[in-house]
């Protein structure tokens, strides 16, 4: 069936480095997607969001990328720090269903080492 | 921003009891979802709770074993019914606030 998924389960990053953390959709009704942050025994935090009518945002040391061509969804972080280690989550929101109704890709697990 | 606060925070149950988990929110919302995350995987929608009706539940979750309740704007209960080591995940409620979608801390439930 279609989901959203990510390329890469885990990630280990030397501290200071630029991480990027892959996410890739099927469903061409996504028309919004956020990027998650869960750390262990939390639930997810919202780190940001984009819609599908942009290609780019950015915010404080993170920067959405997304590739409606392809289905392809990224997050980068920059200079990422040891407090950045956490699983990350894509999820999207589609047309035509309940708002506030998410779908969740696999996550991928950010080790960052000092 | 948006709070969503859950409770109990964790618990470790027997198998064939019950557990009610709480979920309120500090801001009046339409619609309250609740999630299930089992160890190590991603999070997979049980249930959209709308005030006022029946909860719609996603397919392979039914309201016997996940009964649930959405008594007001800012508030639900989940259920998990006749428990069994299969039902030990993380439970989570969340609601799109004026912040955006937001999510409580979630329930950490170990069934033994």
């Amino acid at each position: 069936g279609e989901s959203v998924g990510l390329h890469l389960p885990t990630l280990s990053v030397q501290e200071g480095d630029n991480s990027i953390i892959n996410c890739a959709y099927s469903n061409s009704a996504s028309d919004y997607f956020i990027w998650y942050k869960q750390e262990s025994g939390k639930g997810p935090q919202f780190i940001i969001d984009i819609r599908s009518n942009m290609d780019k945002r950015q915010g404080q040391r993170v920067t959405v990328l997304l590739n409606k061509t392809v289905k392809h969804l990224s997050l980068q972080i920059a200079a990422t720090q040891p407090g950045d280690s956490a699983v990350y989550f894509c999820a999207e929101n589609r047309r035509g269903s309940t708002l506030g109704r998410l779908y969740f890709g696999r996550g991928t697990q950010l080790t960052v080492w000092p | 921003s948006a709070v969503i606060s859950q409770k109990p925070s964790r618990d470790i149950c027997q198998r064939g009891t019950s557990l009610t988990i709480q979920c309120q929110v500090d801001s009046q919302v339409t619609m309250m979802f609740w999630y299930r995350q089992q160890p190590g995987q991603s999070l997979t929608l049980i249930a959209t709770a709308n005030q006022g009706s029946e909860a719609t539940y996603e397919s392979g979750f039914v309201i016997d074993k996940f009964p649930i309740s959405r008594p007001n704007l800012t508030f639900s209960t989940l259920t998990v019914s006749n428990m069994s080591p299969e039902d030990s995940s993380i439970y989570l409620c969340s609601a799109v606030t004026d912040y955006g979608y937001t999510f409580g801390s979630g329930t950490r439930l170990t069934v033994v």
